[in-house]
């Protein structure tokens, strides 16, 4: 079947240091993807989406690129911080007739070492 | 308001118990989903509705039962659940067919059946 999945369970970083998630897609269909960060006992907070026909989307000190001849999606965080230790999930959205739907990949956890 | 509430925050329940769980969201938003979330897995898409009608049920046991009263709020009905059913219950909302369009997650209810 078709599934959205992470490389690594877990990536440990410095303070200070860039934190790079990645993310391994196999349907070639999705619309956009997204990027949720989910901290211990909360729902997950919006990060970055980023359209399928884009490449390259910057905010504020998260980076998300996508390679679709790959079929591969990356976060960026730069400057990690401790408050940055969570689990990350990609999602990868379908427009459909009636709402957007998300299917989520495996997940990330980050932990930010002093 | 940029937020979806849902409550309760947890809830214990026997498996001949009805309970239900209630989302609620003013951002104008015309989609609204329910999530199933087990430990240290990703959400799990279970239902969507757009204009508060349902459009999509992903074969999810009929011992769940979602109501869409109108366009603010998302109701998810519970009955004779079975101790597997014990999850993180998340509702979103977003806009219809704009892409992510603020899809935005509440904290979610932390559902315990005994």
């Amino acid at each position: 079947g078709e599934s959205v999945g992470l490389h690594l369970p877990t990536l440990s970083v410095q303070e200070g240091d860039n934190s790079i998630i990645n993310c391994a897609y196999s349907n070639s269909a999705s619309d956009y993807f997204i990027w949720y960060k989910q901290e211990s006992g909360k729902g997950p907070q919006f990060i970055i989406d980023i359209r399928s026909n884009m490449d390259k989307r910057q905010g504020q000190r998260v980076t998300v690129l996508l390679n679709k001849t790959v079929k591969h999606l990356s976060l960026q965080i730069a400057a990690t911080q401790p408050g940055d230790s969570a689990v990350y999930f990609c999602a990868e959205g379908f427009l459909t007739g009636g709402g957007n739907k998300l299917t989520f990949g495996t997940g990330t956890q980050l932990k930010v070492e002093l | 308001d940029t937020e979806v509430t849902q409550t309760p925050k947890h809830l214990v329940m026997g498996m001949t118990n009805k309970k239900s769980l209630k989302c609620e969201q003013h951002m104008g938003h015309r989609a609204m989903y329910w999530y199933k979330q087990k430990a240290k897995k990703p959400p799990e898409l279970m239902f969507v509705y757009s204009y508060e009608k349902l459009s999509i049920n992903e074969s999810v046991p009929s011992r769940f039962s979602p109501e869409c009263p109108n366009s603010s709020l998302l109701n998810l009905h519970l009955h004779a659940l079975q101790p597997e059913d014990s999850a993180l219950y998340l509702c979103a909302s977003s806009q219809v067919g704009r892409g992510a369009g603020g899809y935005t997650f509440g904290s979610g209810t932390r559902l315990t059946v005994v």
